[in-house]
């Protein structure tokens, strides 16, 4: 069962470029992780977003958090090709004790110069 | 500083076989995380460890898959008699924590089962 759904699956953009990933959920999270994955490595945390509606920025990336706590999404400014990678969100749900992480598929970004 | 290491890199091996991944986390970090990525699809929850104890094994797909952590350090993902399904990219990931704490990943072990 997929719990968190990622849209676009794919997305190919021009350099410059503005985009926006999302993150839907029927279910409600502790918590909602944005992760972006190269290929051969381990996801990288990009943020972390705790409460309903929060808003974050980290440079030319904006994270939201749906006001239920069930959504998000992830706005590039400006895409370069260094943005080129899958983007991974991952709902926390805490069971017995810990936060457990359900991902998404992701969304696998390239940048075209 | 040295982040999370995983051993092989690679792993080809045939059906019904015998496998054993290593997964060395960050010095410290108490909680340990096992996670397994298919081709397309984002890493999926397989077992984690507080220290020695697996605190959560709720995502180990079958009694083929178990995970080891003797001294709460390194940690061992056993898979007994191998089958195609079981190709994929397995993640290991540790915090200092357990709960919210950051996880920090390996670059996972690629497995492929012939």
């Amino acid at each position: 069962t997929q719990l968190l759904e990622q849209s676009p699956q794919f997305l190919s953009i021009q350099e410059g470029e503005n985009l926006t990933v999302y993150c839907n959920s029927s279910s409600v999270f502790s918590s909602l992780q944005w992760y972006r994955q190269e290929p051969g490595e381990g996801p990288v945390l990009l943020v972390t977003v705790v409460t309903g509606g929060e808003v974050k920025k980290l440079k030319r990336l904006t994270f939201q958090f749906g006001d239920a706590r069930k959504d998000s999404s992830l706005h590039i400014t400006a895409a370069q090709p260094g943005d080129t990678g899958l983007y991974l969100c991952a709902g926390g749900r805490v069971e017995g004790g810990s936060e457990k992480l359900v991902f998404g598929k992701g969304t696998k970004l390239t940048v075209n110069p | 500083g040295a982040g999370v290491s995983q051993t092989p890199s690679n792993k080809v091996t045939e059906k019904g076989k015998y496998v054993e991944l290593r997964c060395d986390p960050i010095s410290g970090h108490t909680a340990l995380y096992w996670y397994r990525q298919s081709l397309g699809q984002g890493p999926e929850f397989l077992i984690y460890f507080q220290g020695t104890g697996a605190a959560d094994d709720s995502g180990l797909p079958n009694d083929r898959f178990f995970a080891v952590r003797p001294e709460g350090s390194v940690s061992t993902l056993k898979i007994q008699r191998t089958e195609r399904g079981d190709s994929a990219v397995y993640l290991c990931a540790s915090s200092t924590l357990a709960g919210v704490e950051t996880q920090y990943f390996g670059p996972g072990t690629r497995l492929l089962v012939l």
